[in-house]
C-alpha cells in the first residue's frame, strides 16, 4: 500500500544552523507533497508544498526539492530560529486518490 | 471567514460510551476529511466524505466507527463503544468543491478524546 517515511524522527540543530528533513514515498503515481507544521496542542498547517512538475520550490526561510525518479523529497529551513521547533510532518497524494499519506513526524528542537 | 471548526475541543468519555465528534468546514468547502493522531505519532487518514456521500473510508475501522456529512450541518465523526485505545486526536480538514486532495487542505483544531 502507499507509505511515506520520514527522516529523522528527531533533529535538534544550533540556532542560525540549517535543519534537513527527508521524505520518501511509495507510490509513483504521487504527484503533489505537502508540509505541514504542527505545535504543541495545535492543528497542523501548512507551510510549503510542492507538485510534481518542478523540482524545487522556495518561500523565505523554506525550500523544498523533490526528486521524482528517486521517489524522495526534502524540506530545507535555513537560519533557523527557536520559534521553528515544532513536528514537522510530509505528506503525498496521488490524482484520483482521495487520501493524503503522512508521514510519522520529525520532531525539531532548535537550539538559542 | 472563519477557520475550520470543531467541538468539542475536548471530550472525556467512560469505556463503552459514545463519542461524538463535530466538524464544520471552512465557508464554501464541501469536502472533508477526518484524521486520527496517537499521542507522538503522525496523522492517520480515517475517512473523506463529501455533502452526503462518503468516498473513502478505507481508513476508518470497521466497527464502532462511523461518518456523516448531511446535506445541513456538521461533519460527524461517532464512535460507539469507546474503548482506551480510542484516546487520540482527532482532526478535520477539509478543501473547496471541484477539488481533488490535491489541493490544499485546512485542518481544524482537533478533538482530543481521552477514555478512562
Amino acid at each position: 500500500g502507499e507509505n511515506v517515511e520520514q527522516h529523522p524522527s528527531t533533529l535538534s540543530v544550533q540556532e542560525g544552523d540549517s535543519a534537513v528533513i527527508k521524505c520518501t514515498y511509495s507510490d509513483s503515481a504521487s504527484n503533489y507533497f505537502p508540509w505541514y507544521k504542527q505545535e504543541l496542542g495545535k492543528r497542523p498547517q501548512l507551510i510549503i508544498d510542492i507538485r510534481s512538475n518542478v523540482g524545487e520550490k522556495k518561500d523565505q526561510r523554506i525550500a523544498v526539492t523533490l526528486n521524482k525518479t528517486a521517489k524522495h523529497f526534502s524540506l530545507h529551513i535555513t537560519e533557523t530560529q527557536p520559534e521553528d521547533s515544532a513536528v514537522y510532518f510530509c505528506a503525498a497524494s496521488k490524482p484520483g486518490g482521495f487520501k493524503t499519506i503522512f508521514g510519522a513526524g520529525t520532531r525539531l528542537f532548535v537550539k538559542a | 471567514n472563519a477557520g475550520v471548526m470543531q467541538n468539542p475541543r475536548h471530550l472525556v468519555r467512560r469505556r463503552g460510551q459514545e463519542a461524538r465528534l463535530r466538524c464544520s468546514p471552512m465557508k464554501g468547502h464541501s469536502h472533508v476529511y477526518w484524521y486520527r493522531q496517537l499521542p507522538e505519532e503522525g496523522l492517520k487518514f480515517m475517512v473523506y466524505l463529501q455533502k452526503e456521500n462518503i468516498i473513502d473510508e478505507s481508513g476508518m475501522p470497521k466497527e464502532r466507527f462511523s461518518a456523516e456529512f448531511p446535506k445541513e450541518g456538521p461533519s460527524i465523526l461517532r464512535i460507539q463503544q469507546v474503548v482506551r485505545g480510542d484516546s487520540a486526536a482527532y482532526f478535520c480538514a477539509s478543501s473547496p468543491p471541484g477539488s481533488r486532495v490535491t489541493d490544499t487542505q485546512y485542518f481544524g483544531p482537533g478533538t482530543r478524546l481521552t477514555v478512562l
